[in-house]
């Protein structure tokens, strides 16, 4: 069972680089490492996904290391909306071959003006 | 406008009764799911849809119920026998070539008396 470890909570300061770091020692070669942002009331909304090295989007960037035992989240300069919980999530491949997301807990991201 | 819309978005019902929240897509996904979220917690899978006339269990399937009958609906049926069923309840979608990228509904709060 793939399953991931991220810390319960960060703070951090507006205009700040925020780097959430994930650790998936069981990861399966062939699962992506995917994370979401959640809102208080609000559904999970995809901000990025990669499978190795660096990958960049208009929000986020998401660094991986060879291994792929574990991946960082990287926001630049957050603001006061970036606060929310981070979710950092492999996939779980069942024996039956039917493919699931397992969701932890989350890092909870506070940044203070 | 593409989405998944869940309604209601609050719903109260007395201890003892079933209830049925409603999920739709019009992304033309072939995946659905079902999350139930608790304050402070993760997300975890009810149940999961990957095709029409299709589903199967999740993490916590106890107590509820689903059907799909149609591609863009996945309604989820709350029944008396889930222990505690007051909770954030959650709607995904995604295709099926990316089971990683789904896409959230608004939720619905179920809050029984």
């Amino acid at each position: 069972l793939a399953k991931t470890t991220q810390p319960i909570s960060m703070d951090s300061y507006e205009g700040q680089e925020v780097n959430i770091t994930c650790s998936h020692n069981n990861i399966a070669t062939n699962d992506y490492i995917t994370w979401y942002q959640q809102f208080p009331s609000q559904g999970p909304r995809f901000i990025i996904q990669g499978y190795k090295t660096k990958v960049t989007n208009e929000v986020a960037s998401l660094f991986i290391p060879a291994d792929r035992k574990s991946s960082t989240l990287s926001l630049p300069r957050v603001s006061l909306s970036d606060t929310a919980v981070y979710y950092c999530l492999v996939g779980d491949t069942a024996r039956d071959s039917s493919y699931k997301l397992i969701f932890g807990s989350g890092t909870r991201l506070l940044v203070r003006p | 406008d593409g989405g998944i819309t869940q309604s209601p978005k609050y719903l109260f019902r007395k201890e003892g009764q079933n209830v049925t929240l409603s999920c739709e897509q019009n992304l033309n996904h072939d995946a659905m799911y079902w999350y139930r979220q608790d304050p402070g917690q993760g997300l975890r899978l009810i149940y999961y849809s990957q095709i029409v006339n299709d589903f199967q269990k999740g993490d916590i399937a106890e107590g509820y119920s689903v059907s799909r009958e149609k591609k863009e609906s996945f309604p989820l049926t709350v029944t008396s026998a889930q222990k505690n069923p007051t909770a954030f309840y959650l709607c995904a979608s995604s295709t099926r070539d990316s089971l990683d990228t789904q896409y959230f509904g608004p939720g619905t709060r179920l809050t029984v008396l």
